[in-house]
């Protein structure tokens, strides 16, 4: 089962404006990660927060967290044409003795020029 | 440069063959991991390694199997028991395995179809 839950699937914004996607999860985390992947690609490291964080930001990023709704936000101010890729959460917690990531289904945000 | 790299990108399967695909990384990392991808989907975790000479099975592992004879290659057989194959592969490394927050490294993945 998965763990993250992203929402929306799917987001289309113009160039200029800013783009949220949230993550959902069910159970106790360490930390969450977002991830991108454009079509076709590898997935890319954007940036972690942990438990005991509630905001983080990096460049046009800011990545919020609520555990005690079991959910995290990622922001893209200002999108680019560039921004258009699949975006996923995946977070992380001991189980059968290893760190686990779960990685979400994502959402598929095209920012339009 | 480094990274990891995945090898072949596209590959072709005919039923009842066993394929390979191939991931060597250059990153010193000593946890590597194999996920699949479905369309439209997330990635689940079929296969993952903490170290040379040892592996263990993910959440999907059936009709898959993998060896770590050296620290930075980490290949991944899709035999001929995986009914469902047809998906894109990605293969990923980490520093260590039991340290949270780690971040994972991911190839540029392969596709493999069923033809």
């Amino acid at each position: 089962s998965q763990q993250g839950e992203e929402d929306p699937q799917a987001l289309s914004i113009q160039e200029g404006e800013n783009a949220t996607m949230n993550c959902s999860y069910k159970t106790s985390i360490n930390n969450l990660q977002w991830y991108r992947q454009n079509s076709g690609r590898g997935l890319v490291h954007l940036i972690l927060i942990r438990s005991n964080e509630r905001e983080k930001h990096s460049g046009r990023l800011r990545v919020t967290l609520d555990t005690s709704k079991k959910s995290s936000s990622l922001l893209i101010t200002a999108s680019r044409a560039a921004d258009t890729a699949s975006y996923f959460c995946a977070t992380d917690g001991f189980s059968g003795g290893y760190n686990k990531l779960i990685f979400g289904a994502g959402t598929r945000l095209a920012v339009h020029p | 440069d480094g990274g990891i790299t995945q090898s072949p990108k596209y590959l072709f399967r005919k039923e009842g063959q066993n394929v390979t695909l191939s991931c060597e990384q250059n990153l010193n990392h000593d946890a590597m991991y194999w996920y699949r991808q479905d369309p439209g989907q997330g990635l689940r975790l079929i296969y993952y390694s903490q170290i040379v000479n040892d592996f263990q099975k993910g959440d999907i592992a059936e009709g898959y199997s993998v060896s770590r004879e050296k620290k930075e290659s980490f290949p991944l057989t899709v035999t001929s028991a995986q009914k469902n194959p047809t998906a894109f592969y990605l293969c990923a490394s980490s520093i260590e395995f039991r340290v949270p927050g780690n971040t994972i490294y991911f190839g540029e993945g392969s596709w493999l179809t069923v033809v």
